[in-house]
């Protein structure tokens, strides 16, 4: 199956900073981009759908103030958490999928966990 | 909501045995797609079996099979000759055609040497 990548796979940062996750599709153009938040022993969640050269399509209750994506390439997403505190500490997770046909695979990333100090 | 319900929160199994996770939905579509995903430690989301609800035939993977019931709105999978490494968190999803997926709140599962 295609790859999915995220970097960083975890980190740390103080409270008030900013934080960006890169999710890369490594082998294949995804024109279409969903990032997931997973509290422990939880199921996923999304959070939104990005399209590439658009703005993204956020969930219900998700601020998109805080919750920046940028999907700028067939190949790359951003998440950026602005101004991040303690309630963002989470794991987050990429998936990726093709365009075309009836139906069109999805891959996930690897994850990337967020602990906010 | 068109919801996944997962009603068994934790399953276990003595290795080599075989376990049963139960999985229902709620759907309007008559075209969508259902998945058993497994979520090992490491977090990595593993695809495990994949069914069209177009196909009355179940799907098979190796050790790996569901009972695929749309009538009942059912998808159960079935693990057989249970490993110590099949322990894992286990999502069953749906997709609509299009859309994206449901998941539901997931199965823990432990095999026993």
């Amino acid at each position: 199956g295609a790859v999915v990548s995220q970097h960083p796979s975890w980190v740390i940062c103080k409270s008030g900073t900013s934080v960006k996750i890169e999710c890369r599709s490594l082998d294949f153009q995804a024109t279409t981009m969903f990032w997931y938040r997973q509290f422990p022993k939880q199921s996923l969640m999304l959070m939104a759908t990005s399209n590439e050269g658009s703005k993204a399509t956020y969930e219900q209750g998700v601020e998109k103030d805080k919750f920046l994506i940028n999907h700028a390439s067939l190949t790359l997403s951003t998440l950026t958490v602005t101004s991040a505190h303690p309630e963002d500490s989470s794991f987050y997770i990429c998936s990726a999928r093709e365009s075309g046909g009836a139906f069109v695979e999805q891959f996930f990333g690897p994850g990337t966990r967020l602990t906010v100090l | 909501a068109q919801t996944v319900t997962q009603s068994q929160p934790e399953m276990s199994v003595q290795e080599a045995e075989t376990v049963t996770l139960s999985c229902t939905y709620d759907t309007s579509e008559s075209d969508y797609y259902l998945f058993w995903y497994k979520q090992p430690p490491s977090r990595q989301m593993i695809l495990v079996i994949r069914q069209e609800a177009y196909k009355q035939q179940n799907a098979t993977e190796n050790r790996f099979s569901v009972n695929f019931q749309k009538a009942a709105k059912s998808f159960s999978l079935k693990i057989s000759d249970s490993q110590l490494g099949d322990a894992a968190m286990y999502f069953c999803a749906r997709r609509d055609y299009g859309q994206n997926f449901v998941f539901g709140p997931g199965t823990r599962l432990s095999v026993l040497p």
